[in-house]
């Protein structure tokens, strides 16, 4: 079974370029996360989806962030314009339906992000 | 907010039990989860306990659970250098909804 795909693993552009990342779930998982994972923290999730509806985008900062997933498979996050606080390693994860309270989470390598 | 503590770094000899500690604040937490990361790798589930429970025995992996004390740790017997990585403690408190702790360094000393 292929996991999570995550392109591309590695990205770098000057401060207020646009930039966007894509991601891949496991065949047959319902929900996708987009976390952000700064240098020597854990993941912060931006938005979560079920299917195509993004049912927890709390944490999403909308004034440039935007996501999309939709046909309900592949995701894509992109940012607008960066700014050099959104370096980071942003990591996509997926978990199947039958999982409880979201336990079962298989993430992607990651994209790391560096704004210059 | 929910919030998930642990300490930066571990350093053990091979051959040594390792014991890597979490403490949580939200009482409502269901489930506990342990985390691996490799260098540039993802995370990678490697047990969670209910909050039911106050042990899960898996292999080499011990999870203890003190809920009046909202703490957490994980046990790795028999430490290899493959062992080497960042550990994640996270818990959910419903809604599918994982809060991480900053990750506990683990350095497997030859």
């Amino acid at each position: 079974e292929a996991g999570v795909v995550q392109s591309p693993r590695y990205k770098i552009i000057e401060k207020k370029q646009p930039v966007a990342f894509w991601c891949n779930p496991i065949s047959g998982h319902n929900t996708l996360y987009w976390y952000r994972q700064n240098l020597g923290q854990g993941p912060e999730l931006l938005i979560r989806y079920e299917n195509e509806e993004a049912v927890d985008d709390s944490q999403l900062p909308k004034d440039r962030f935007s996501a999309e997933r939709l046909k309900g498979v592949d995701s894509t996050l992109k940012i607008q314009p960066a700014e050099l606080g959104d370096s980071a390693v942003y990591l996509c994860a997926s978990s199947p339906r039958r999982s409880p309270d979201g336990s079962e989470q298989y993430f992607g390598p990651g994209t790391r992000l560096t704004v210059t | 907010g929910e919030d998930v503590e642990q300490s930066l770094f571990l350093s053990v000899r091979e051959g040594d039990s390792s014991v890597i500690n979490c403490t949580y604040t939200d009482s409502s937490s269901t489930y506990l989860y342990w985390y691996k990361q490799e260098p540039g790798a993802g995370l990678q589930l490697l047990t969670y306990i209910f909050s039911n429970m106050d042990m899960k025995q898996d292999q080499r992996l011990t999870v203890l659970l003190n809920k009046k004390d909202k703490h957490l740790s994980l046990r790795i017997a028999d430490t290899q250098t493959g062992d080497s990585a960042i550990y994640f403690c996270a818990e959910s408190g419903g809604y599918q909804k994982v809060t991480f702790g900053t990750g506990t360094k683990l350095q497997v000393i030859p």
